[in-house]
C-alpha cells in the first residue's frame, strides 16, 4: 500500500502569515507522530497522536502549534503567526502503536 | 529527558570499506530504529531493533539494551550509502522517539 504522505512538499509564507501543514498516514495506523528538522540536526519530536487524541504534545515549541487528527486518520499541523524561526522541513511519521515508525517525505516550510 | 549520542559525528570513507557507528543512549527503551536519510531529506528505515541483532544484506545492526547501546555495521561500502544515518530511541514509559543528531557518512568512489 502507499506509504506516508505530505501536502504541500513546499510552502513559502509571509512572518505573520498562518500556515496548514497535512499528513496522510499509512492505512490502518494508530499511531502518528510530527517531528520538525532544522538543517545539520536530527529530527524533533512535536507531537504524538493514539487514535484522535494527543498523547503527548509536549514538544510542541509554543501555542503558536497546534495539530488535529479528528477521525484518527489525517492529520493537520498548524502554525498561527509564523515567524521566520519555523522555517524547517516538518516530518510526519505513522506506526502501529509500539512498532517501528515510517516517515513521509516532509514539508519544506520558509518563513520570509 | 532520554539522551542519545551517535558516534562519530563524520566519516569520510573510500568504496569498500567497511564501518561501524554507535549509538549510546541513557534510559531503558523498548523501541530503537536505525534510519539513513537520503540527500533528498527522506528517512528510510534500516532497522527496528530494540534489542539483539539483525542483518540485512550489506547492513547489520546489534543493540545491547542492558548496556545501552546500539551498533550499525555498513560492509563494503558504496556512494549510495553516503547520507546521515539516524539513531532514534523510545522509552518504556512513553512513545515518543528521540533522535539522535545523526552520522554524517561520505563514500568516496
Amino acid at each position: 500500500g502507499a506509504g506516508v504522505s505530505q501536502t504541500p512538499s513546499n510552502k513559502v509564507t509571509e512572518k505573520g502569515k498562518y500556515v496548514e501543514l497535512r499528513c496522510d498516514p499509512i492505512s490502518g495506523h494508530t499511531a502518528l507522530y510530527w517531528y520538525r528538522q532544522s538543517l545539520g540536526q536530527g529530527p524533533e519530536f512535536l507531537i504524538y497522536f493514539q487514535g484522535t487524541g494527543a498523547a503527548d504534545d509536549s514538544g510542541l515549541p509554543n501555542d503558536r502549534f497546534f495539530a488535529v487528527r479528528p477521525e484518527g486518520s489525517v492529520s493537520t499541523l498548524k502554525i498561527q503567526r509564523t515567524e521566520r524561526g519555523d522555517s524547517a522541513v516538518y516530518l510526519c511519521a505513522s506506526s502501529l502503536t509500539g512498532h517501528e515508525q515510517y516517515f513521509g517525505p516532509g514539508t519544506r516550510l520558509t518563513v520570509t | 529527558g532520554i539522551q542519545v549520542e551517535q558516534s562519530p559525528p563524520d566519516l569520510i570513507l573510500q568504496e569498500g570499506a567497511n564501518s561501524t557507528l554507535r549509538c549510546n543512549f541513557s534510559d531503558s527503551v523498548n523501541n530503537l530504529q536505525w534510519f539513513h536519510q537520503n540527500p533528498w531529506g527522506q528517512l528510510i528505515n534500516l532497522f527496528y531493533i530494540p534489542s539483539g541483532t539483525k542483518q540485512n544484506g550489506r547492513l547489520s545492526a546489534t543493540t545491547v539494551a542492558t548496556e545501552r547501546y546500539s551498533l550499525l555495521y555498513i560492509s563494503s561500502s558504496q556512494t549510495t550509502d553516503s547520507g546521515v544515518y539516524f539513531c532514534a530511541v523510545g522509552r518504556i514509559r512513553d512513545d515518543k522517539i528521540i533522535f539522535g543528531k545523526g552520522t554524517r557518512l561520505h563514500i568516496l568512489p
